[in-house]
């Protein structure tokens, strides 16, 4: 499968607990980005990479959120001390170099917080 | 004023009818513009990229921009249920800015 990879589709974590959430972008891609679905809410964006390096997150709450692009291995989302409002779908998409490059999106993981 | 808006909806037509969405976005210096499919429970998935004013035609799908107006839209011709989904409207920076989405409903 050539598509954004995304695990896992599901998360479930108690209140306090961390939540990683994993995604290796489509062969050929080096950009990455996450994006934060509510429920019955749209897409936001919050977070763009590349590797090693976090271009963009302006759209990442600043506290208990953090994401990476390491130089081997997926992107992480990383949540800590996970609250009821951090339930969500959470989406990854990557895309090639260069400007204006449709991004591709995984199937997401669905993180749910008891 | 929203980044991106979308005409509301939700629409209902009838099975072969044309289903017309239209979005419509403040930053003037938008070069990129994406339509995704969003099936329930499902990811987005891109069905139409357009960069140029105009029209672009893939098969039932035609998209328009007019960056004057600052807006672009989405016809599905000869709509089949199995276009009932939730239609995003995106406009790239580099980051995609999404509309909240028009759900359309295919009537057999």
């Amino acid at each position: 499968n050539a598509g954004v990879m995304q695990n896992p589709r599901h998360l479930v974590r108690r209140r306090g607990q961390e939540a990683r959430l994993r995604c290796s972008p489509m062969k050929g891609h080096s950009h990455v980005y996450w994006y934060r679905q509510l429920p019955e809410e749209g897409l936001k964006f919050m977070v763009y990479l590349q590797k090693e390096n976090i271009i963009d997150e302006s759209g990442m709450p600043k506290e208990r959120f953090s994401a990476e692009f390491p130089k081997e291995g997926p992107s992480i989302l990383r949540i800590q001390q996970v609250v009821r409002g951090d339930s969500a779908a959470y989406f990854c998409a990557s895309s090639p170099a260069g400007e204006d490059q449709p991004q591709h999106f995984g199937d997401g993981t669905r993180l749910s917080i008891l | 004023q929203k980044e991106v808006e979308q005409n509301s909806g939700p629409l209902s037509v009838p099975e072969g009818a044309i289903a017309s969405l239209n979005c419509t976005y403040s930053d003037r210096g938008s070069q990129s513009f994406f339509w995704y499919r969003q099936y329930s429970g499902k990811s987005p998935e891109l069905i139409m990229s357009i960069y140029s004013n105009g029209d672009k035609e893939d098969g039932r799908f035609t998209a328009q921009l007019n960056k004057a107006s600052q807006y672009v839209s989405l016809l599905i011709r000869d709509s089949q249920p199995s276009d009932s989904a939730t239609y995003l409207c995106a406009v790239c920076g580099y980051k995609l800015s999404f509309g909240a989405g028009t759900t359309v409903t295919v009537r057999a």
